[in-house]
C-alpha cells in the first residue's frame, strides 16, 4: 500500500538545524510531488512548501524561505525537509504528504509525522 | 494569502446525528477545496477533494458541496470513528491554507 515513514523525534537548540526523512513506498516515487506541512502542538495546519521528486524543483511558503530547504534521494525514495535557525517557535509535529494533483495540493497520503522540539 | 474560517468552531453529537460543518474562503476559489479529518495524534486522512468527490475508501456518509467562497462537509449518520477534528484545505493559490478546524465530539 502507498506509505510515507518519517523519521524519528527530533529535540534541537535554539540556532540549530533539523533534518527530517520521509520515506515513500508502494508507488513509484517520482511520480508525485512531496510537501510539507507542520502544525503545532494544539494548533491548526501550516504549509510549508513542495518539491518534485523527479526534477528536484522546489517551492516555498514565503514564510519560510531562506531557512528551509527540501531535497531527495531518488535511489531510496526518500524526501527530505532541513528547516534551520530554529526557535522555540518551531516546535511543532512536521508532516510529508503525497500531492495527488487532483488538482494540485491535494494531499494524501501523509506521513506519520516527527515531532520537533526546540528547547535550550 | 486566502483565509479559511470553519464554523462551528466545535460541536457535540450523537452517534446517528446528521452533521454539517461549514468553511469560508476570503475570496472565490472555484471548487478548489479539501476536507481531511484528524483524530488525536495521527495525520490527517483526505476526504473529500475539489469539493465534492469522495476520495477512494472513504465512507459514503461522507460528502461536500459548494463552490465560490461557500463550502459544506456533511456526514450523514455520525459513526463512533467520525469523533476527530476536520480541516478544510483551498488548493486554488499557490499557497495552500487550511481552515482552522471543527472539533467534533460527543454529546
Amino acid at each position: 500500500q502507498v506509505q510515507l515513514v518519517q523519521s524519528g523525534a527530533e529535540v534541537k537548540k535554539p540556532g540549530a538545524s533539523v533534518k527530517v526523512s520521509c520515506k515513500a513506498s508502494g508507488y513509484t516515487f517520482t511520480s508525485y510531488d512531496i510537501n510539507w506541512v507542520r502544525q503545532a502542538t494544539g494548533q491548526g495546519l501550516e504549509w510549508m512548501g513542495w518539491m518534485n521528486p523527479n526534477s528536484g524543483n522546489t517551492g516555498y511558503a514565503q514564510k519560510f524561505q531562506g531557512r528551509v530547504t527540501m531535497t531527495r534521494n531518488t535511489s531510496i525514495s526518500t524526501a527530505y525537509m532541513e528547516l534551520s535557525s530554529l526557535r522555540s517557535e518551531d516546535t511543532a509535529v512536521y508532516y510529508c504528504a503525497r500531492d495527488l494533483r487532483v488538482p494540485a495540493a491535494t494531499f494524501d497520503p501523509w506521513g506519520q509525522g516527527t515531532l520537533v522540539t526546540v528547547s535550550s | 494569502d486566502i483565509q479559511m474560517t470553519q464554523s462551528p468552531s466545535s460541536l457535540s453529537a450523537s452517534v446517528g446525528d446528521r452533521v454539517t460543518i461549514t468553511c469560508r474562503a476570503s475570496q472565490s476559489i472555484s471548487s478548489y477545496l479539501n476536507w481531511y479529518q484528524q483524530k488525536p495524534g495521527k495525520a490527517p486522512k483526505l476526504l473529500i477533494y475539489a469539493a465534492s468527490s469522495l476520495q477512494s475508501g472513504v465512507p459514503s456518509r461522507f460528502s461536500g458541496s459548494g463552490s465560490g467562497t461557500d463550502f459544506t462537509l456533511t456526514i450523514s449518520s455520525l459513526q463512533p470513528e467520525d469523533f476527530a477534528t476536520y480541516y478544510c484545505q483551498q488548493s486554488y493559490s499557490t499557497l495552500p491554507t487550511f481552515g482552522p478546524g471543527t472539533k467534533v465530539d460527543i454529546k
